[in-house]
């Protein structure tokens, strides 16, 4: 069964720290994976993509890694700030194309 | 980039009556829409695959006959929950794929969310 599971559940640390969320993943045979932002009671915002054929992708304070030979993603955040808070998810897209989610992580950012 | 909607955003509705809700894909045509359940402090459940032009496929143990799927078009998804009962209350989200552009990399795209409360 293709499943994706992240670690801590919650994750609370001061403004201005830099911090690592984690996503792992059963198959290898991944097509790509996404890392997304949800605010409470809110949609998804996306925030990162990275192909199968990439090792990481980058955009403003965060940075997402992809391991695929050990099942492991990292999203970076650097300097984080109190708008961070909120819940990330991290979801893969198999080699079925079906999007699997991971359980989320719910960031606070300490002010 | 690109833009998925869905209407209502919220809806409260009596137990027994049906409710429709609506993706509609913006500034892209979408042969694949797919839609989502998430329960209170849950992730993110597929429901199912919303085909255009063809009957949708159903993850196991989604009621095809309970949460009905039509894809009329390239641009829009409804997903009908018929005769409403308390425990359907949820957050429905929408998604659709842009498999037209060449950078897609096969890219989901989600709609903001419908919370449905079933009283």
């Amino acid at each position: 069964k293709q499943e994706v599971t992240q670690i801590p559940a919650a994750l609370s640390v001061p403004e201005g720290e830099n911090l690592v969320l984690n996503c792992s993943f059963t198959d290898s045979a991944i097509y790509n994976l996404q890392w997304f932002r949800q605010d409470p009671g809110k949609g998804l915002t996306s925030l990162l993509l990275i192909q199968s054929s990439q090792r990481e992708q980058t955009s403003g304070r965060l940075n997402a890694s992809l391991d695929k030979s050990s099942g492991r993603s990292t999203l970076y955040i650097a300097a984080s700030q109190p708008g961070d808070s909120a819940t990330y998810l991290c979801a893969v897209t198999f080699g079925n194309e079906k999007l699997t989610f991971g359980t989320g992580t719910r960031l606070t950012i300490i002010p | 980039g690109a833009v998925v909607s869905q209407h209502p955003s919220w809806v409260i509705c009596k137990s027994g009556t049906s409710v429709k809700i609506e993706c509609r894909s913006l500034d892209f045509q979408a042969t694949t829409m797919f839609w989502y359940r998430q329960f209170p402090k849950q992730s993110l459940m597929l429901m199912a695959t919303s085909n255009e032009g063809s009957k949708a496929t159903y993850e196991q143990g989604v009621e095809k006959d309970k949460f009905l799927i039509n894809h009329a078009s390239l641009t829009l998804s409804t997903l009908t929950v018929t005769s409403a009962h308390p425990e359907d209350s949820s957050f429905y989200i929408c998604s659709a794929r842009d498999e037209v552009a060449d950078d897609s990399y096969n890219e989901q795209f989600f709609g903001p969310g419908t919370r449905l409360t079933v009283l």
